[in-house]
């Protein structure tokens, strides 16, 4: 079964909009945490953001944030002020604490920002 | 910052060939991990690596596969003998410690199967 599910394969979205993609997760696990990547055409696999499931409030930093919901099983991740340099794959990714250490990860959502 | 290296960044081989990718985690991360992408997919988890022994593997890690950490430093992963389907990124990563600790990625190797 699909433990992380991303939805959009493909955004296009203008500079300096916000752009929200959306990830959901399934787990029976209490205790998780997720995770954004970005990958870029380079190939790296750069860590964005953390989101406990424990945690109060919404994950920030910067201009990324995390709109958590634990009911919905939803974690999307928020850009504001979109920028030519976002132009990337964005995957999210989940561990569960209570099974094992790796983490997994979604499909994976291409972004681009047109000027 | 504190990097995850990785060598070579792109191998070309024969089919039937092995290959050997290896890693230097970051210093005082305790926790291994190979990753691989092939072209376009998603990333998937091949195995994970810690007190010098695996601590889980995917089904995709079979008898083909081995991972070791010869030296302290270096953590590498070999393939006994490559198939087409072998083509892929191999991405190499480390963590402090699980729960709430970030795998920090290598820039990755890209492995092509001739």
């Amino acid at each position: 079964a699909q433990k992380i599910t991303q939805t959009q394969p493909g955004m296009f979205v203008q500079e300096k909009e916000a752009v929200t993609l959306d990830c959901t997760y399934d787990t029976s696990d209490p205790s998780y945490g997720l995770f954004w990547y970005k990958q870029p055409s380079s190939g790296e696999m750069i860590f964005l953001i953390y989101q406990g499931s424990y945690d109060q409030q919404n994950a920030t930093e910067g201009r990324y944030s995390l709109n958590f919901q634990k009911a919905r099983k939803s974690a999307n991740l928020v850009i504001s002020a979109s920028q030519l340099g976002d132009s990337a794959m964005y995957f999210c990714a989940m561990r569960e604490w209570g099974r094992d250490d790796k983490i997994i990860f979604g499909k994976g959502t291409r972004l681009h920002i047109l000027p | 910052e504190p990097e995850v290296t990785q060598t070579p960044s792109h191998q070309v081989t024969q089919m039937g060939q092995e290959v050997i990718l290896r890693c230097v985690p970051i210093s005082n991360h305790l926790y291994f991990y190979w990753y691989r992408q092939i072209l376009g997919q998603k990333v998937e988890f091949l195995v994970s690596f810690y007190n010098n022994e695996i601590s889980e593997k995917s089904e995709i890690f079979d008898d083909q596969f081995s991972v070791e950490r010869p030296d302290g430093s270096n953590f590498t992963l070999k393939i006994r003998s490559t198939k087409l389907e072998d083509s892929a990124m191999y991405f190499c990563a480390s963590s402090e410690d699980t729960g709430a600790n970030v795998l920090t990625f290598g820039a990755g190797s890209r492995l092509t199967v001739l």
